[in-house]
């Protein structure tokens, strides 16, 4: 399977700022996918980043909150912006292969 | 939007025990996927079936996908420790295609009897 590496692994934010995620996997990959795990809840879709096209954004989730980069096929980054303590979760990086999906370890956000 | 009811919400397990959780839906699924999730970490997968009927084993675990396709069930047999953890089942409409299509269940939380 594919190997899928997030930075930063933990992070603690003032709120107002922004967060910049990063995932990197280890081969090609068409479709890149963020989810976030609020605590103690199961996992949420935020978005489906595509290379050379705009990320697509599941319903309650807006690009100028989470804006998705995807300069490549092995690459993509999430930013968590204008940060609220409701933003306080963890947020995975995924990938799909023929056999199912894959997650990152997470980033766990945690805003004050 | 569709939901999975995943059970039972938590449990506790003696060392040797057999353990067993459940997803169902009221819809159907043509994947079902199970994954372990530790503190800190991703979830990791643990077994995927693809046809009704199924049933996979990996190691002490054994899943099998329902004939209605609305349903799927994990066991673990003699749990040690190390079985601590969330189990999420997860449902796949469409074989292959998009994760938009991937629903997870709200976990179930393993944990060692006191």
């Amino acid at each position: 399977s594919a190997v899928i590496s997030q930075k930063p692994s933990r992070d603690i934010c003032q709120r107002g700022t922004s967060l910049t995620i990063q995932c990197q996997v280890d081969s090609q990959v068409t479709m890149m996918f963020w989810y976030r795990q609020q605590p103690g809840q199961s996992l949420t879709l935020i978005a489906t980043a595509n290379q050379g096209s705009e990320a697509t954004y599941e319903s309650g989730f807006v690009i100028d909150k989470f804006p998705i980069s995807r300069p490549n096929l092995t690459f993509s980054t999430l930013t968590v912006s204008n940060m609220s303590p409701e933003d306080s979760s963890i947020y995975l990086c995924s990938v799909e292969e023929e056999v199912g999906a894959f997650f990152g370890q997470g980033t766990r956000l945690t805003v004050v | 939007g569709q939901q999975l009811n995943q059970s039972p919400q938590s449990m506790f397990i003696q060392e040797g025990e057999d353990v067993s959780m459940n997803c169902t839906s009221s819809s159907i699924f043509n994947t079902w996927l199970w994954y372990k999730q530790d503190p800190g970490e991703g979830p990791v997968l643990l077994i995927a079936l693809y046809k009704a009927g199924e049933l996979t084993s990996n190691g002490r675990l054994t899943a099998q996908f329902g004939i209605t396709r609305k349903d799927s069930f994990l066991n673990i047999s003699a749990s040690i420790p190390s079985d601590v953890g969330i189990y999420f089942c997860a449902g796949q409409r469409e074989y292959g295609g998009s994760q938009g299509n991937l629903i997870f269940g709200k976990g179930t939380k393993l944990s060692v009897k006191p």
